[in-house]
């Protein structure tokens, strides 16, 4: 499969816990881009990488959240003391980069539950 | 207000109806332009990219109008299968991706 795959498929913390979710872009793709979902709302911009470069970050991400794509290949998503209104759908996508208009693939995404 | 916004419906139509959905943005920085298609509990696919001289893939046709910051979807004949939410997407520049919270279609027999 050659697709974008995210680890874990769901996760399930308490209140306070950390979390760290991985994303395997489509090899040879430049770009990765971190959303995050809940019920109802469409995918929120959490960041976005430029091979390792992190080039954008929602002002909407709190200090809590943490991406990294250090070999500018798969990226994770850390989020340090988890809130129950961490809980949602985070999704990964990744596109090629050739050019400025280009399709973004997702990823099946990590469900997160926080108790 | 959202950057980008959608009537979020339901729209509950019959096979072989034709239905057309709207978004408008905020950011007249904005460069490129999506719609995107997504199935209950699956990940969002793109459906077409819009272009400012409108553009059409069979049954679906998008149009951009950057002076009204107004983008439009139409589904002709509608089938079973396009029952979905579908969320319109604005691109900035700089690569951040600013999705609506999508239209949800209803397409019945």
């Amino acid at each position: 499969d050659t697709g974008v795959s995210q680890n874990p498929r769901h996760k399930i913390t308490k209140r306070g816990q950390n979390v760290t979710f991985r994303c395997d872009p489509i090899s040879e793709h430049n770009r990765l881009y971190w959303y995050r979902q809940t019920l109802g709302q469409g995918p929120e911009f959490l960041t976005y990488f430029q091979n390792e470069a992190q080039l954008e970050k929602s002002r909407l991400l709190s200090d809590r959240f943490s991406a990294e794509r250090p070999k500018g290949s798969f990226s994770t998503l850390e989020i340090q003391r988890t809130e129950q209104g961490d809980s949602a759908m985070y999704l990964c996508a990744s596109s090629s980069g050739d050019r400025v208009v280009d399709e973004q693939f997702f990823g099946p995404g990590t469900r997160l539950t926080v108790l | 207000r959202k950057e980008v916004e959608q009537d979020p419906g339901p729209f509950n139509v019959p096979e072989g109806a034709t239905v057309a959905f709207n978004c408008t943005y905020s950011n007249s920085a904005s460069q490129s332009f999506f719609w995107y298609r997504q199935d209950c509990r699956k990940e969002p696919k793109l459906l077409m990219s819009v272009y400012s001289s409108g553009n059409e893939d069979g049954r679906f046709t998008a149009q951009l109008n950057r002076a009204s910051q107004y983008i439009s979807l139409l589904i002709r004949d509608s089938k079973l299968s396009d029952s979905a939410t579908y969320l319109c997407v604005v691109n900035t520049n700089a690569g951040k991706s600013t999705f609506g919270d999508g239209t949800t279609l209803t397409v019945k027999p």
